[in-house]
């Protein structure tokens, strides 16, 4: 089946760095994609869909400047959080579409995730 | 806005027991709907997927209902055993087309306990 993998799947910083998590289809290419964030005990919350080849769309409440979204090519989306401060800490989750399976709209499929802890 | 609630919050049941989660959602204009489960530390791995033309998915022991009309999905577990033991989350898809197709609404999770 299709695959989607994160990386690193655990990242620790110091506070003002900017970490990058990298998110890629490796069996088909996938013009959307979507970043997911995970707060301890609670659920996922849609950030931003990954557009390739063209800006991010973000959720309301999600600072742009703050989580900067590239999909340079039809395999890789990156998640950059700049600046990273301790509140930042989380479990992000892409997700990436394969219009190609799945029926009309395509199907989904997920990738194992990112911890990132901001020291 | 989509809003999607999961009872119980947690559950915890002796080995072998029949057991059934569930969801409801707000908005019944939706796409499919799906169930994950989820471990500690873990992304998510797609149990069910359930078309909003249909009623049921079945795979192995498990078993997922949709009544699209009343925004409601359960998840049936038969003869649980302790690997079952995890997160299990629903999630919605907005309609087919236009740009909301896969932005997922999550519910916040039913954690199961199953105890040998």
């Amino acid at each position: 089946g299709a695959v989607v993998s994160q990386h690193p799947s655990r990242v620790i910083c110091k506070s003002g760095t900017s970490v990058k998590i990298e998110c890629r289809s490796l069996d088909f290419q996938a013009t959307t994609m979507f970043w997911y964030r995970q707060f301890p005990k609670k659920s996922l919350m849609l950030m931003a869909t990954s557009n390739e080849g063209s800006k991010a769309t973000y959720e309301q409440g999600v600072e742009k400047d703050k989580f900067l979204i590239n999909h340079a090519s039809l395999t890789l989306s990156t998640l950059t959080v700049t600046s990273a401060h301790p509140e930042d800490s989380s479990f992000y989750i892409c997700s990436a579409r394969d219009i190609l399976a799945g029926g009309q709209a395509g199907e989904l499929f997920f990738g194992e995730g990112s911890r990132l802890t901001v020291l | 806005k989509q809003e999607v609630t999961q009872i119980p919050a947690a559950l915890s049941v002796p080995e072998g027991e029949n057991l059934v989660l569930n969801c409801s959602f707000t908005d019944s204009a939706i796409y499919n709907l799906q169930w994950f489960r989820q471990d500690p530390g873990k992304g998510l791995t797609s149990l069910l997927l359930i078309q909003s033309s249909q009623r049921e998915q079945t795979s192995g022991r498990l078993n997922a209902s949709l009544d699209k009309s009343s925004g409601r999905s359960t998840l049936y577990i038969a003869a649980s055993q302790p690997g079952d033991s995890a997160t299990y989350l629903c999630a919605v898809n907005p309609t087919a087309g236009g740009t909301s197709y896969g932005k997922l609404t999550f519910g916040q999770g039913t954690i199961l306990t199953v105890h040998p």
